[in-house]
């Protein structure tokens, strides 16, 4: 069984540029997760995507934004992109929504901002 | 709003000695989860803890739920090089990490 896929790998832009990262879940998971990890730090966590719909929100600002596709893949873009977004992306994907469910994470998508 | 803490930040202990971290949070959890990320790798899941007091073991780690449900531990008992990385515990919500205990072995 293929494991949380992530595209692309690494990513660089420049200040003020768009980015779009994108992930793909487990086979039959509905629920999608991202996260941002800077260097050294822990996971922040950005965005919960459930059933195509946007479940819940952390604490970073709306040019973080992203959607479920009904494949229930998904995407994030990072708009107007600042120097300290610079970090690794993370998705991760469970069987459902709920707390109980386990978190499959991929491989990332390593963001630099120059 | 549910915060976790985890401590030590950073560990380094000779290969072959014991290691604990802690997991704190500031509410009492549903349940937790705790992930092993390897340096240069991805979050990968290791348990989850549902029951007060709930003791469970994986060969050399040993994952503990407290009794308020409000702190877990996990031990590993006479480190070796693979067990080089960070760990980090989850709160209920799943989303809500600890900053993650950076485990180092010393040859």
């Amino acid at each position: 069984e293929a494991g949380v896929t992530q595209s692309p790998t690494h990513l660089i832009k420049t200040r003020g540029q768009q980015a779009t990262l994108r992930c793909s879940p487990i086979s039959g998971h509905t629920s999608v997760y991202w996260y941002q990890q800077a260097l050294g730090l822990g996971l922040q966590f950005l965005l919960w995507y459930d059933e195509g719909e946007e479940r819940n929100r952390g604490n970073f600002p709306p040019r973080f934004s992203g959607r479920q596709f009904p494949n229930y893949s998904s995407e994030l873009n990072v708009n107007a992109l600042e120097l300290e977004d610079s970090a690794l992306y993370l998705c991760a994907s469970s069987l459902r929504g709920t707390t109980v469910d386990t978190q499959y994470f991929g491989p990332g998508t390593r963001l630099t901002v120059l | 709003g549910q915060q976790v803490m985890q401590i030590p930040q950073y560990q380094h202990v000779q290969e072959g000695e014991d290691f604990t971290t802690y997991c704190n949070s500031s509410t009492t959890l549903s349940n937790i989860q705790w992930y092993k990320q390897r340096p240069g790798g991805h979050p990968v899941f290791l348990i989850q803890l549902v029951k007060s007091g709930e003791v469970k073991k994986q060969k050399r780690l040993t994952f503990q739920f407290g009794e308020a449900k409000k702190n877990s531990s996990l031990h590993i008992t006479a480190t070796q090089t693979t067990d080089v990385g960070t760990y980090f515990c989850a709160g209920s919500s799943k989303i809500i990490f600890g900053k993650g205990t950076r485990l180092h072995i010393l040859p």
